[in-house]
């Protein structure tokens, strides 16, 4: 089974770009048709996809966060990385990676989390 | 892109069956059998518990089962257990390649 670990900075100022890259153990991440993604949650709300890349490199973002999200996939290192740009406090949540082996919409395995928080 | 409405908590005693609702629209939920039900214990990941619609993944327990009619998707468990007890999310497909979760559902075991 795989397993996989988000890791980045805890704090991020207003207005810069959020990075965070999740680790993936347990199998390749180029092996297979799968789909990876990044999910959020802040503090006691509910659950927000932001987007995913596919092995082959294609994405596909949430149309909300659109503008600022990219999300890249990097093979030699079994990770893929969030890029959020111009972050404000309504961008402080939990952030999940996940994976997607039964169809790109359902996401099988959730990495841990890690909270990031927008402050000066 | 609104979120699925889902009702903020629901609450059974140990045994007995609860039901909760996940309510889309046509352009989700009742254009797709892709509706997946999510657990959340408290500050832990959520872990998938049923996936199109009906679909139970290897290891978890047949007392969850899931549902659909018309634009709402309904996951019921049965024999309810004191670790039953979580956050519970829905989450469907939405068209051109987009994924809506609900609001979440505290289920609270009596």
């Amino acid at each position: 089974q795989v397993q996989l670990q988000e890791s980045g900075p805890g704090l991020v100022k207003p207005s810069q770009t959020l990075s965070l890259t999740c680790t993936v153990s347990g199998g390749s991440i180029s092996s297979g048709s799968y789909y990876w993604s990044w999910i959020r949650q802040p503090a006691g709300k509910g659950l927000e996809w932001i987007g995913r890349i596919y092995t082959s490199g294609s994405t596909n973002y949430n149309p909300s966060l659109k503008s600022r999200v990219t999300i890249s996939v990097d093979t030699s290192k079994n990770q893929f990385s969030l890029k959020l740009s111009s972050v404000t406090a309504a961008d402080t949540a939990v952030y999940y990676c996940a994976v997607s082996y039964s169809g790109w919409y359902v996401f099988d395995y959730w990495g841990q989390g890690t909270l990031v928080t927008v402050s000066s | 892109q609104s979120a699925l409405t889902q009702p903020a908590s629901v609450s059974g005693s140990p045994g007995q069956s609860i039901t909760i609702s996940c309510t889309g629209t046509s352009s989700d939920v009742g254009s797709y059998n892709l509706v997946s039900w999510y657990q959340q214990h408290p500050g832990k990941a959520p872990k998938l518990m049923i996936y199109e619609v009906s679909k139970r993944p290897s290891g978890v327990s047949n007392r969850f089962s899931g549902s659909k009619s018309g634009n709402t998707a309904s996951l019921t468990i049965s024999g309810l257990q004191a670790e039953d007890e979580a956050d519970y999310y829905c989450c469907s497909y939405a068209g051109s390649s987009h994924v809506v979760f609900g609001g979440g559902t505290k289920l609270t075991v009596l």
